[in-house]
């Protein structure tokens, strides 16, 4: 059962437009999520989260936006940049526990 | 430099030759876990530590071992690897109760099991 899901595998953005990638989740109890790139042959790195209690974390060119009515949220990048050309991980946890759950990740090409 | 290390970073194996991937971090982390990433599954977890001498399982810990027995170390071992078992291998450690539960992964194990 997958908790958290990212039903985009791949995304497509033009350099200097606005890149999407959206993250529900189906577990509740979720209360922290936060966002991961992933470059070919490196870990991944976090990148940005978000308490339960926010709607919204912005840093620089990235925010992060949570509707927990949803159970949803979606990492924005503005403006793109070929190096933001990676795969986004999203990801959950409950309380301070530490135990991160994962989605499938999506592809973000970004073109020149 | 604050970072995770794992050894090595590529192997290729045969079935039923045990193999161990250490994975160490020098952040004095509480928290270290296993992760595999396999196409189209994201990142799963293996295996999970909160301290020394205190493991548990994960969502995928079938065909795995781990030990804890330093702070810093935590590796991976697979008894008897089968091709089910090739994949993308990730150590990642964190603080615990550190609000953010941001994790630090190391760079990945690339396993073949033939």
């Amino acid at each position: 059962d997958q908790q958290v899901k990212q039903n985009s595998p791949s995304l497509s953005v033009q350099e200097g437009r606005i890149s999407i990638l959206n993250c529900d989740y189906t577990n509740s109890m979720f209360d922290y999520f936060l966002w991961y790139k992933k470059y070919p042959a490196e870990g991944p790195t976090f990148l940005i989260s978000i308490s339960s209690i926010k709607d919204k974390n912005e840093d620089g060119r990235f925010t992060v936006f949570l509707n927990k009515s949803a159970k949803h949220l979606s990492l924005h990048i503005v403006p793109s940049q070929p190096g933001d050309s990676a795969v986004y991980f999203c990801a959950a946890s409950t309380g301070t526990a530490s135990k991160l759950t994962f989605g499938t990740g999506t592809r973000l090409q970004v073109t020149l | 430099e604050a970072q995770v290390t794992q050894n090595p970073r590529y192997l290729i194996t045969v079935t039923g030759k045990k193999l161990t991937v250490t994975c160490s971090q020098n952040m004095n982390h509480e928290y270290m876990s296993w992760y595999r990433q396999d196409p189209g599954l994201g990142l799963r977890q293996i295996y999970y530590s909160m301290n020394v001498e205190v493991t548990d399982k994960g969502d995928v810990p079938e065909g795995y071992k781990v030990s804890r027995k330093e702070k810093r170390n935590f590796p991976l071992i697979l008894e008897s690897p089968s091709p089910n078992q090739t994949s993308l291998y990730f150590c990642a450690s964190s603080l615990i109760g550190s609000g953010d539960n941001e994790q630090f992964f190391g760079p990945g194990t690339r396993l073949t099991v033939l």
